[in-house]
């Protein structure tokens, strides 16, 4: 696609609920990334995947966390047992390489009540 | 947490005025980007900078990367509305990870 899409772009869930949030990177691009976003901070880092693989995991909060990219292109950031704390935005980037500029997509706001 | 240190946190410009804006790293980075998000928006890629003291300008934009590769700063000239948002820095912790800074969150008064 043109750009990075993201799905949905507003999740309310209930504490305890399992959410899964889906990204579409540009056709083409290896490099997909999960950053989440509190409000008055930078993206922060949470799992790197080159192919179809992790390759970086380390930002990932703890294990309720999990990540996929089956086929190497759509990715699904999991969460189970969700915490009100694990509300923010949650942000997926591309690149077609590792150490280039990354192309956001417009977010899934996340927010757990 | 974030390696990367930007300041000011906040930054309130009368229109047509300069201002400047900036980024250190407690390590040397290979590179630097610098991302501009809107308010309600995503991180827009504006420039990557790769060379030691390398300067480079975007229109009424001029970014720079200091000679030690642990610092960056973003000069704009003659503030407009339109440069209302969070700039953010962020350095390549290694191939491929970026560490972003907090921002610097420009407000402008017409």
């Amino acid at each position: 696609g043109a750009g990075v899409s993201q799905t949905p772009s507003n999740k309310v869930t209930e504490k305890g609920k399992y959410v899964e949030l889906r990204c579409d990177p540009i056709s083409g691009h290896t490099a997909l990334y999960w950053y989440r976003q509190s409000l008055g901070q930078g993206p922060e880092f949470l799992i790197y995947f080159q192919g179809t693989g992790a390759a970086d995991d380390s930002g990932l909060p703890n294990d309720r966390f999990f990540a996929v990219r089956p086929e190497g292109s759509v990715s699904t950031l999991k969460i189970q047992r969700t915490e009100r704390g694990d509300s923010a935005m949650y942000l997926c980037a591309s690149s077609p390489t590792g150490s280039y500029g990354y192309t956001f997509g417009s977010g899934t706001r996340l927010t757990v009540v | 947490g974030q390696q990367v240190m930007q300041i000011p946190q906040y930054q309130h410009v009368q229109e047509g005025e300069d201002f400047t804006t900036y980024c250190n790293s407690s390590t040397t980075l290979s590179n630097i980007q610098w991302y501009k998000q809107r308010p309600g928006g995503h991180p827009v890629f504006l420039i990557q900078l790769v060379k030691s003291g390398e300067v480079k300008k975007q229109k009424r934009l001029t970014f720079q990367f200091g000679e030690a590769k642990k610092n960056s700063s973003l000069h704009i000239t003659a503030t407009q509305t339109t440069d209302v948002g969070t700039y953010f820095c962020a350095g390549f912790l290694n191939d491929y990870k970026l560490s972003f800074g907090a921002g610097t969150t420009v407000t402008v008064r017409a």
